[in-house]
C-alpha cells in the first residue's frame, strides 16, 4: 500500500527575496522558543532563540517574532540566499531542558 | 570546539542484529538527548539524561531499545533485537541545562543513519 509521510510544507523563494516561515505552537505555557535550521544530510543548527517576554528578536539576516496572543512564531530571512535552502524547525520549551519540536518547512531558494 | 560527536555516521545491518549508536556530548554540557527523525514521524525525542540521569523515557518505542550515560563525556542507545521499522536517522543532541538562564539550546550531532534490512 502507499506509505503516507509527512507533508513538509514547502515555501520557494526567489533568490534576495525576504522569506517569512511560520510556525504555530501548541503550549500557552511555553516561556523560550528556538528555530533550527537542517540542512540535508546534517543535524539541525541553532538559529535564533527567544524568550516568552520579548516579542521580536533580530540577529544577522534573521528575525523571530512571537505572537504569544495567538501561539505564534515566525521566522524572517532577509535577503534569502541558496545556502539557506533548508528545512526550519520551530521548538518550544515547557517543562524542564526538554524541547517540543513543530513538523517543520521546507525553504526552497531558486537562482 | 568539536561539537557533538556521534558515531557511526552510517550503520546497516540485518534485522534481529543489536545496534549500538554511540555518542560524546559537548563538554561541559549537562543535559543530553536522543531523537528519532523519520519521514513518517518527523523528530521524535526518545530520552533525556540530566547530569547522567535518565529523566524522561517515555519517547522510548518498546523495550528494545535501551539508553545508557556511564558517565558525562558518552552515552550509547541500543537497539535489540533491531526491526526494519527502526530504520531512521538517529539525533544525539546536548545542552548546557544551566537553570540560571535556563539556557536550553540543544546542540544536535550529525546523526546515524541506520537502515535494518
Amino acid at each position: 500500500g502507499e506509505s503516507v509521510g509527512l507533508h513538509l510544507p514547502t515555501l520557494s523563494v526567489q533568490e534576495g527575496d525576504n522569506s517569512i516561515i511560520n510556525c504555530a505552537y501548541s503550549n500557552s505555557a511555553s516561556d523560550y522558543f528556538i528555530w533550527y535550521k537542517q540542512e540535508s544530510g546534517k543535524g539541525p543548527q541553532f538559529i535564533i532563540d527567544i524568550r516568552s517576554n520579548m516579542d521580536k528578536r533580530q540577529g544577522q539576516r534573521v528575525t523571530v517574532l512571537l505572537n504569544k496572543t495567538v501561539k505564534h512564531l515566525s521566522l524572517q530571512i532577509a535577503a534569502t540566499q541558496p545556502g539557506d535552502s533548508a528545512v526550519y524547525f520551530c521548538a518550544e520549551n515547557n517543562a524542564g531542558n526538554m524541547l517540543t519540536f513543530g513538523g517543520g518547512t521546507r525553504l526552497m531558494v531558486k537562482p | 570546539d568539536a561539537g557533538v560527536i556521534q558515531s557511526p555516521r552510517h550503520e546497516v545491518t540485518e534485522m534481529g542484529q543489536e545496534v549500538t549508536l554511540r555518542c560524546k556530548p559537548i563538554s561541559g554540557h549537562n543535559s543530553l538527548f536522543w531523537y528519532r527523525q523519520t519521514m513518517m514521524r518527523g523528530l521524535e525525542l526518545l530520552i533525556y539524561f540530566n547530569n547522567n540521569v535518565p529523566i524522561d523515557d517515555s519517547g522510548m518505542p518498546e523495550d528494545r531499545f535501551s539508553a545508557k550515560m556511564p558517565n558525562a563525556s558518552f552515552s550509547t542507545l541500543k537497539i535489540q533485537p533491531s526491526e526494519p521499522r527502526d530504520s531512521a536517522v538517529y539525533f544525539c543532541a546536548s545542552s548546557p541545562g544551566t537553570l540560571v538562564q535556563a539556557k536550553n539550546i540543544q546542540y544536535f550531532g550529525a546523526g546515524t543513519r541506520l537502515s535494518v534490512l
